[in-house]
């Protein structure tokens, strides 16, 4: 089982462009989320959809767009990236169903620089 | 609002000594705490939860309702121990709030 998988590992974005973080997860989670990571910042929301059809705003969704077409793909998408941008994004799905604990899982994450 | 603080950034221990990684939140009600362990260059990964009360490869952590506090500890550090760890909280949307983590470092 792949689990949760991110594209690209990496990449360097001139300001302006615009790019899409591709997550993909083979676990059936209806519950998805964006994450970027930044020294001394930890770990921040930016958006999140707990079932298909549906997304949300997090911490600090300025500047992203998701969407969630069907369970296992949630893209993030920033349309002009900006220098403050540039961090190490990770996508993460879990199962909300029931109430209860469901784990969190992670993907391996992508860096992206915006230059 | 949740809030998770970890006030330290980085801890750094000789192999064999104690490590106490500190965590306290702020939440009114019964809070969902776990924490977190990314290794170099690897993604991060569930270490232990409140509600288990496990120990995983030897850290325990006990949530302390009147100190808000859930500090991680582990008697004899070794040094595939250093990684970088985040305390966490559930957030209303099921997401993960995240301290902004402490780097801990064993010395050989």
């Amino acid at each position: 089982t792949a689990g949760i998988t991110q594209a690209p590992t990496s990449q360097i974005l001139a300001a302006g462009r615009s790019m899409t973080l591709r997550c993909t997860q083979d676990m059936r989670h209806n519950a998805m989320y964006w994450y970027r990571q930044d020294l001394g910042l930890g770990l921040r929301l930016i958006h999140y959809s707990n079932t298909a059809g549906t997304t949300g705003k997090g911490e600090v969704p300025d500047g992203y767009s998701v969407s969630r077409a069907n369970t296992d793909d949630f893209p993030l998408t920033l349309a002009s990236a900006v220098p403050s941008q540039t961090s190490v994004y990770f996508c993460a799905s879990s199962d909300l169903a029931g109430g209860g604990f469901y784990e969190q899982y992670f993907g391996p994450g992508t860096r992206l620089t915006v230059t | 609002a949740q809030r998770v603080t970890q006030p330290e950034k980085l801890l750094s221990v000789f192999k064999g000594a104690p490590v106490e990684l500190k965590c306290n939140y702020s939440y009114s009600g019964s809070p969902e705490l776990f924490w977190y362990v990314q290794y170099s260059r690897q993604r991060l990964q569930l270490l232990l939860r409140h509600i288990s009360r496990e120990s995983i490869k030897g850290f325990t952590a006990d949530l302390n309702k009147g100190e808000t506090s859930f500090h991680l500890k582990k008697p004899f550090a070794q040094e595939e121990d250093s990684a970088m760890y985040y305390c966490a909280s559930r957030g209303s949307q099921g997401n993960l709030i995240f301290g902004k983590g402490t780097k801990l470092s064993v010395k050989p």
